[in-house]
């Protein structure tokens, strides 16, 4: 059974471009968290999708930052107009179910860095 | 807000020794569920071990088990009989029921010495 599927691994993008970063959970999983780490911090989450759907954006920055789960297909972390302060470790997870008693499976991250 | 705090950010232990890594958190919830995550250099995120808040008996996975006292919000990690894979950052995190985003501490670097 697959883990969680992110790519790419490391992403390099001048200040201005876009940034592109999917996220494939874990088959059977329909919900799917964004947390991003910076550098010598913790994980400071995102946002929460299901399924065409996203549940909780309390930790999207109001202005760049968006994210997908379409019906088909990965989820996608888009980041508009990127700013060196982007440069981060993105992670996402996947669940099967929602809430603290089902675990969030990690994938292995993005790593962006901006020029 | 719910907030987790990793007061110590870095630790060291000889190698079969045993640490105890410290985490505190603040809630006004009294339903919701802790962790330990490891993050070795590879960055991957790996669950150690998880606690139900409303369960009384620590958990155990192993060499790893945890302190918890709920009055005073605490939840230490003990790692017994350190090895050298046990190196990594360790983050203690949080979350209440019914909600989904886990809140996570700041990290404690462990190194382990042969």
């Amino acid at each position: 059974n697959a883990g969680v599927m992110q790519n790419p691994r490391h992403l390099v993008r001048r200040r201005g471009q876009e940034a592109r970063l999917r996220c494939s959970p874990m088959k059977g999983h329909s919900h799917v968290y964004w947390y991003r780490q910076l550098p010598e911090e913790g994980l400071k989450f995102m946002v929460y999708l299901q399924k065409e759907n996203i549940i909780d954006e309390s930790g999207m920055p109001k202005e760049r930052f968006s994210a997908e789960f379409p019906k088909e297909g990965p989820s996608i972390l888009r980041i508009q107009q990127v700013v060196r302060g982007d440069s981060a470790a993105y992670f996402c997870a996947s669940s099967k179910e929602a809430g603290g008693s089902y675990e969030q499976y990690f994938g292995p991250g993005t790593r962006l860095t901006v020029t | 807000a719910q907030t987790v705090t990793q007061s110590q950010p870095e630790m060291s232990v000889q190698e079969a020794e045993t640490v105890t890594l410290s985490c505190t958190y603040d809630t006004s919830e009294s339903d919701y569920y802790l962790f330990w995550y490891k993050q070795p250099p590879s960055r991957q995120m790996i669950l150690v071990i998880r606690q139900e808040a409303y369960k009384q008996q620590n958990a155990t996975e192993n060499r790893f088990s945890v302190n918890f006292q709920k009055a005073a919000k605490s939840f230490s990690l003990k790692i017994s009989d350190s090895q050298l894979g046990d190196a990594a950052m360790y983050f203690c995190a949080f979350t209440i029921q019914g909600a989904q985003k886990l809140v996570f501490g700041q990290g404690t670097r462990l190194t382990i010495n042969p």
